[in-house]
């Protein structure tokens, strides 16, 4: 069984870079056909896909984030990362990392971690 | 970019039918994906590829996906089954990943 488990400061200043981390255990970040995600909901709101990583070091973003995106793999801890340069308070939100599958659709989620932008 | 539009709500009373349903144009040519995410909770996959469940999602979860138009229905629902409820597509032609807008279902 999959699992994920999000970790990275809870509060994060405007202007800042945002900065999470996604731990994988009961599985590999190397495995094909798996694409590492991260998704975001603000409070009370939906559910926004920012963008993923794949083990090779390919990303995919969504164009609406993709200027201030990167994500990365770290195959040798089993982790892959988010970072969201100059934040702002429209940025508060629970992020969640997920596996994605093409043919599955996100199929393991992390419990999300809540990011809260404010001075 | 591409759009999923659901109902923002759906009431059901206790052993009764929902039926969530999710727009998009020519939804039909794609997979569409379901998820269930309980407050508090992160959201659980319920329904894959339209009709497919995931091991231990119970088969009171079904799907279809017709024309512009696919849908989740929960058979004999539960009070258990209070959640908001997204539909999810890979947008073939950019290679990005949408979310519908979400459905708030209530168990009256």
């Amino acid at each position: 069984q999959v699992q994920l488990q999000e970790s990275g400061p809870g509060l994060v200043k405007p202007s800042e870079t945002l900065s999470l981390t996604c731990t994988v255990s009961g599985g590999s970040v190397s495995s094909g056909h798996s694409f590492w995600s991260w998704i975001r909901q603000p409070p009370g709101k939906g559910l926004e896909w920012i963008g993923y990583v794949y083990y090779s070091g390919s990303t995919n973003y969504n164009p609406s984030l993709k200027s201030r995106v990167t994500i990365s793999v770290d195959t040798s801890k089993n982790q892959f990362s988010l970072k969201l340069t100059s934040v702002t308070a429209a940025d508060t939100a629970v992020f969640y990392c997920a596996r994605l599958s093409y043919s599955r659709g996100f199929d393991y989620w992390g419990q999300g971690t809540l990011v809260t932008v404010s001075s | 970019s591409y759009v999923l539009t659901q109902p923002p709500s759906v009431s059901v009373a206790p052993g009764q039918t929902a039926t969530i349903t999710c727009g998009g144009n020519n939804l039909a040519s794609t997979s569409v994906h379901w998820y269930q995410q309980k407050p508090g909770q992160a959201p659980v996959l319920v329904v894959y590829d339209d009709v497919d469940r995931p091991s231990g999602i119970p088969e009171r979860f079904s799907g279809s996906n017709f024309g512009s138009t696919a849908t989740l229905t929960i058979s004999r629902v539960e009070a258990g089954d209070e959640a908001d409820y997204y539909c999810q597509v890979w947008d073939s032609s950019t290679d990005h990943f949408v979310f519908g807008t979400g459905t708030k279902v209530t168990v009256l």
